[in-house]
């Protein structure tokens, strides 16, 4: 089992530009989530989802969206990037809630 | 919503002594809680949880952690640190099982040789 992959692992955009982040994982979760970690701020959820089809806002949403076309991935778009989007994006997945399993984590600077 | 307190950002400790970080939380009704760990450069691994039963929870690496509902607290002890344990430790706290994950803002633990 290959866990939660993450791709890209590095990215640097220029501001204005788009991009997505693809989650993948290989353990039939049905939970799936999108957190940002930036230094002293721990990590903080972006959005989740609690099944294919389905998205909910978690605490810091402004400037993302994303799709669960497929149970086993997950993206996370940025539209138009902006210099406060640089930082450290992880995924993760669960079962049913509880325990949470991470991918290695993107990171993405915004010039 | 919830709210998870890590007192230390940052605790050095000399190889081969005890250590223990300190995590608190906000709510009183029953949280299940976490203790994540985060080498450099990598993704979160977990250490150790608490669902229900025994307060004294066992984990990964020698770490073990009790819970405290009377004080919501979740501390993190070891009793012999080495330099592989160099690393960032998070607490996390979710107030029922499909709830999503509360995460203090992290405690650095350096071991000094």
């Amino acid at each position: 089992n290959a866990g939660v992959t993450q791709t890209p692992k590095f990215r640097v955009l220029k501001t204005g530009q788009s991009m997505t982040l693809l989650c993948a994982q290989d353990m039939n979760h049905e939970y799936m989530y999108w957190y940002r970690q930036d230094p002293g701020m721990g990590l903080r959820l972006i959005h989740y989802s609690v099944g294919e089809g389905t998205t909910a806002k978690g605490e810091v949403p402004d400037g993302y969206n994303v799709s669960r076309l497929k149970k086993q991935n997950f993206l996370l778009g940025l539209e138009s990037a902006a210099p406060s989007q640089t930082s450290v994006y992880f995924c993760a997945s669960s079962y049913s809630g509880g325990e949470q399993f991470f991918g290695p984590g993107t990171r993405l600077t915004v010039l | 919503a919830q709210s998870v307190t890590q007192l230390d950002s940052q605790v050095p400790v000399f190889e081969e002594a005890p250590v223990e970080l300190r995590c608190n939380y906000s709510s009183s009704v029953s949280v299940y809680l976490f203790w994540y760990v985060q080498y450099p450069n990598q993704g979160l691994q977990l250490l150790l949880k608490y669902l229900s039963g025994s307060t004294l929870v066992k984990g990964i690496n020698g770490f073990e952690a009790e819970f405290n509902k009377s004080q919501t607290s979740f501390h993190l002890r070891k009793p012999s640190v080495h330099i592989s344990d160099t690393a960032e430790y998070f607490c996390a706290v979710s107030e029922g099982w499909a709830n999503n994950l509360f995460f203090g803002t992290g405690t650095r633990l350096t071991v000094i040789p």
